[in-house]
């Protein structure tokens, strides 16, 4: 089975700070692994993901993400955080094996502020 | 808007009441999902098409769910006989399905079914 853990409900940073939000994974093989963010009453968007390769994923509006295997961890990550990117971020897994299906499971998202 | 679109996006109906939600793809997208999304709960998987074939379904589909994509487009989720637990946010999804590549999936704004 596969199964994704966001350990922070929230995280608070300041404009300008750099932000980290954690996510940890489970999976028979290998990972497939999505970040998306969330806006009131809006459906997800797409920010970046992780198939096979470089470890350190740049996605849309300077997010960037870093695959580590070991720790099983694929946290998103940026060097400057904006207001606007306060919104509910929401990390997802595919298990490459055919088992795994083709759907995502979704972690129970992290909600992101950040404070002038 | 070359988007994913929903309708409607809110529905009120009366507990054993029959509703039906549409979804239409990104027009050359031959995969389609399903997600249920409660509050402070990430999207959980419901269904998916490829074109026209359902090839997946949760255990969350209950008897009194069915999903339907005919000609491989736009799909329909009805809900028979509601329930006050089917109350949710109802998101569909889209992807490019491709031989030895996994592409992000695009999501709808969603429906947001209240069951009184």
């Amino acid at each position: 089975a596969q199964s994704v853990a966001q350990p922070e409900d929230q995280v608070n940073v300041a404009e300008g700070n750099p932000l980290t939000v954690k996510c940890t994974y489970s999976v028979s093989g290998n990972p497939y692994l999505f970040w998306y963010v969330q806006y009131p009453n809006r459906g997800l968007q797409f920010l970046l993901k992780y198939i096979t390769g470089d470890n350190l994923v740049k996605g849309s509006y300077g997010f960037e993400a870093e695959f580590n295997k070991s720790q099983t961890s694929f946290h998103l990550k940026k060097p400057s955080a904006l207001v606007s990117d306060s919104a509910l971020y929401f990390c997802a897994v595919r298990d490459s094996l055919t088992g795994g299906g083709n759907k995502l499971t979704f972690g129970t998202g992290t909600q992101l502020k950040v404070e002038l | 808007d070359t988007g994913v679109s929903q309708n409607p996006r809110h529905k009120i109906t009366k507990r054993g009441q029959n509703v039906t939600f549409r979804c239409d793809p990104i027009s050359e997208h031959n995969r389609l999902y399903w997600y249920r999304q409660t509050l402070g709960q990430g999207p959980e998987f419901l269904t998916y098409f490829q074109n026209e074939a359902q090839l997946e379904k949760s255990r969350l589909l209950s008897d009194r769910f069915s999903a339907e994509r005919p000609k491989g487009s736009f799909s329909t989720l009805e809900i028979q006989r509601t329930e006050q637990g089917d109350s949710a946010m109802y998101l569909c999804a889209s992807s490019l399905a491709k031989l030895l590549s996994y592409n992000e999936q695009f999501f709808g704004p969603g429906t947001r079914l209240t069951v009184l």
